[in-house]
């Protein structure tokens, strides 16, 4: 079965410092590949996407992500962190022709001041 | 503004009552979908709907019922057979193409079961 697993469920990082999220999935095909960011209470807004092409992507709020291939990740990355980051994070993945995007348990993300 | 509204934000009900969550959209999109969201558990998808008239359960579809009668629409009703039905309530919109699916997301409902 498809599935997406990230392995940070709470994350904490003082203002300033850099950022990885970790993203990895179990498809068979070539994945297309999704990071959103919730804020509490909040709708899903779209970070990222990875569809084809140059495998470093970026996206809004200064995030970028790295599809890497051989370890079947997509680890989203920030230089620099903002009090603002604070939300909840979720990869999503689907596949050519698939009409449901599977998703990611999330990871939480605290800043510290 | 072309965006996807759900209301109520936050709706409370007595157990055995069935509740309908709205869901509009006017981005064109075909398909619309409904998730569930639980605390540490992501978002699982209850039913999903590419075209007007036809629907398809998700992975939680059991308590649950839809209807899609318009491009623009698509209720999400919480029957009294879902058995822990409180939870943050999702409602998506995306383009139906043949390689991918990107989908934007509403603001959310919070149904509280009391």
């Amino acid at each position: 079965a498809q599935s997406v697993t990230q392995p940070d469920i709470h994350i904490t990082v003082s203002e300033g410092a850099s950022l990885e999220l970790r993203c990895n999935y179990s498809y068979g095909a070539t994945p297309y590949l999704f990071w959103y960011v919730q804020s509490p209470g909040q709708g899903l807004q779209l970070l990222l996407k990875y569809f084809s092409g140059d495998t470093l992507v970026q996206g809004i709020k200064g995030f970028e992500a790295e599809f890497k291939r051989s370890q079947s990740s997509f680890n989203l990355r920030k230089p620099s962190v903002h009090w603002s980051d604070a939300a909840e994070y979720f990869c999503a993945v689907t596949f050519q022709g698939a009409q449901k995007l599977v998703f990611g348990q999330g990871t939480r993300l605290t800043i510290n001041p | 503004d072309g965006g996807i509204t759900q209301s109520p934000k936050y709706l409370f009900r007595k157990e055995g009552q069935n509740v309908t969550l709205s869901c509009e959209q006017n981005l064109n999109h075909d398909a619309m979908y409904w998730y569930r969201q639980d605390p540490g558990q992501g978002l699982r998808l209850i039913y999903y709907s590419q075209i007007v008239n036809d629907f398809q359960k998700g992975d939680i579809a059991e308590g649950y019922s839809v209807s899609r009668e318009k491009k623009e629409s698509f209720p999400l009703t919480v029957t009294s057979a879902q058995k822990n039905p409180t939870a943050f309530y999702l409602c998506a919109s995306s383009i139906v193409l043949l390689d991918y699916n990107e989908q934007f997301f509403g603001p959310g409902t919070r149904l509280t079961v009391l």
